[in-house]
């Protein structure tokens, strides 16, 4: 089966400086990529997707991330904080069993940003 | 505005009430999904829905069933709920892939129901 792994549940910046939060996944074969994110007391939506194609993906809110297959990495990142951005991220990956594509979700990193 | 509406926002239960947890996406989409979600431990798959009247298990699928009697609806059941049941409660759409072998990956999430088991 395939996995996430986020590191850090929870990280620090402050307003104005780059966002980095770090997914690794497991897969056999090449996965599709996802960060959500869950802002508080509400449902999660989609930041960005990687799927084929240009290993750099943008998403919304300024935010983007690499695939990197040697590294098996699908990192988030922000050139400048905001104080929007605090929030929950998660990074899933697509699992394919019996047949039916569904997501697999890593435990969440929680952002939080300091005036 | 695409949406994805669950019944309550938040539900107190005692041991061994069953609860309905309902749940109605407006995006005519194919898939739909109810995750349980838990600090730490992210969010965990209980069973999904590929079509009417159709179903699957997920990772935890012990202690819960669902229903999808209408495209549109999809309800989790706890049969006789539990403490350790305590926990936010997630429903998600999903278009299928056009092989039709599986979600797009990109969901649609509810508002997420907070249960508590007392």
């Amino acid at each position: 089966a395939q996995s996430v792994t986020q590191l850090g549940s929870h990280v620090s910046v402050s307003e104005g400086a780059l966002v980095l939060l770090r997914c690794n996944y497991s897969s056999s074969v090449p996965p599709y990529l996802f960060w959500y994110v869950q802002y508080p007391n509400q449902g999660l939506q989609l930041l960005l997707k990687y799927t084929t194609g240009a290993t750099l993906v943008k998403g919304i809110n300024g935010f983007e991330a690499e695939f990197k297959k040697s590294e098996t990495s699908f990192h988030l990142t922000k050139p400048s904080a905001h104080m929007s951005d605090a929030a929950e991220y998660f990074c899933a990956v697509s699992e394919r069993n019996t047949g039916f594509q569904k997501l697999v979700f890593g435990t969440g990193t929680r952002l939080l940003v300091s005036p | 505005d695409v949406k994805v509406t669950q019944s309550s926002r938040y539900l107190v239960k005692r041991t061994g009430e069953k609860v309905f947890l309902e749940c109605v996406q407006d995006m005519d989409h194919e898939n739909m999904f109810w995750y349980r979600q838990d600090p730490g431990l992210g969010l965990r798959l209980i069973y999904f829905s590929y079509d009417v009247k159709m179903k699957e298990k997920g990772d935890i699928p012990e202690g819960y069933s669902v229903s999808r009697e209408k495209k549109e609806r999809f309800s989790l059941i706890l049969e006789s709920a539990s403490t350790n049941q305590t926990s936010m409660y997630l429903c998600a759409s999903s278009l299928s892939e056009d092989s039709g072998r599986g979600s797009t990956g990109e969901l649609f999430f509810g508002e997420g129901s907070r249960l508590t088991v007392l």
